[in-house]
């Protein structure tokens, strides 16, 4: 079985602080995927990563920037974080036509 | 950028019934595949069915098919003999093999079943 995981379920930061919030999958996918999702907004791209070193904006990268040094890892990073992005954050994973696996997500709470 | 719609924010079905829950979808390709996803309560977002394109036949996982109407650009998840289990936020999800295998997903249909 594929396995995605990310590594808090849950976080609370303070506004200004840089945050960063890890996934990693075990299957070799190529693509990886960072979404943020809020209520009534479904999901919603942040960035996405075709391959090591590479990435790719979504629908909303403003605040956020990525980074995918080895294939299983992709982490997000937010430089300075805002009270408007406590949200849940998931990560996914696929290989280029198949199934999108996702992690357990991690609610982030910026106070 | 594809559009995906789920018009039904909440639906309810009482417990061995079935329920239909209702997405929609806007594309100018002929080639994609079509999901449905489950995120229970425990917020694990699940696959529950997925459909490609080219196919005419409707899938279908156990308890679960889908109607899929490629003309129209209807994707419906039917769930036969509901179980308190299938409590959870459903999401329709499109993937297109053009745009970069991005997936886009609608805003959700939370589905109570009542026992």
């Amino acid at each position: 079985d594929v396995k995605v995981t990310q590594s808090s379920r849950y976080l609370v930061k303070r506004t200004g602080e840089k945050v960063f919030l890890e996934c990693v999958q075990d299957m070799d996918h190529e693509n990886m995927f960072w979404y943020r999702q809020d209520p009534g907004l479904g999901l919603r791209l942040i960035y996405f990563s075709y391959d090591v070193k590479m990435k790719e904006k979504g629908d909303i990268p403003e605040g956020y920037s990525v980074s995918r040094e080895k294939k299983e890892r992709f982490s997000l990073i937010l430089e300075s974080a805002s009270t408007n992005q406590t949200s849940m954050y998931l990560c996914a994973s696929t290989l280029p036509r198949g199934t999108q696996y996702f992690g357990p997500g991690t609610r982030l709470t910026v106070l | 950028a594809q559009t995906v719609t789920q018009s039904q924010p909440e639906m309810s079905v009482q417990e061995a019934e079935t329920v239909t829950l209702s997405c929609t979808y806007d594309t100018s390709e002929s080639d994609y595949y079509l999901f449905w996803y489950k995120q229970p309560p425990s917020r694990q977002m699940i696959l529950v069915i997925r459909q490609e394109a080219y196919k005419q036949q409707n899938a279908t996982e156990n308890r679960f098919s889908v109607n899929f109407q490629k003309a129209a650009k209807s994707f419906s998840l039917k769930i036969s003999d509901s179980q308190l289990g299938d409590a959870a936020m459903y999401f329709c999800a499109y993937r297109s093999p053009l745009t970069g295998n991005q997936f886009y997903f609608g805003t959700g249909t939370s589905l109570t079943v009542i026992p």
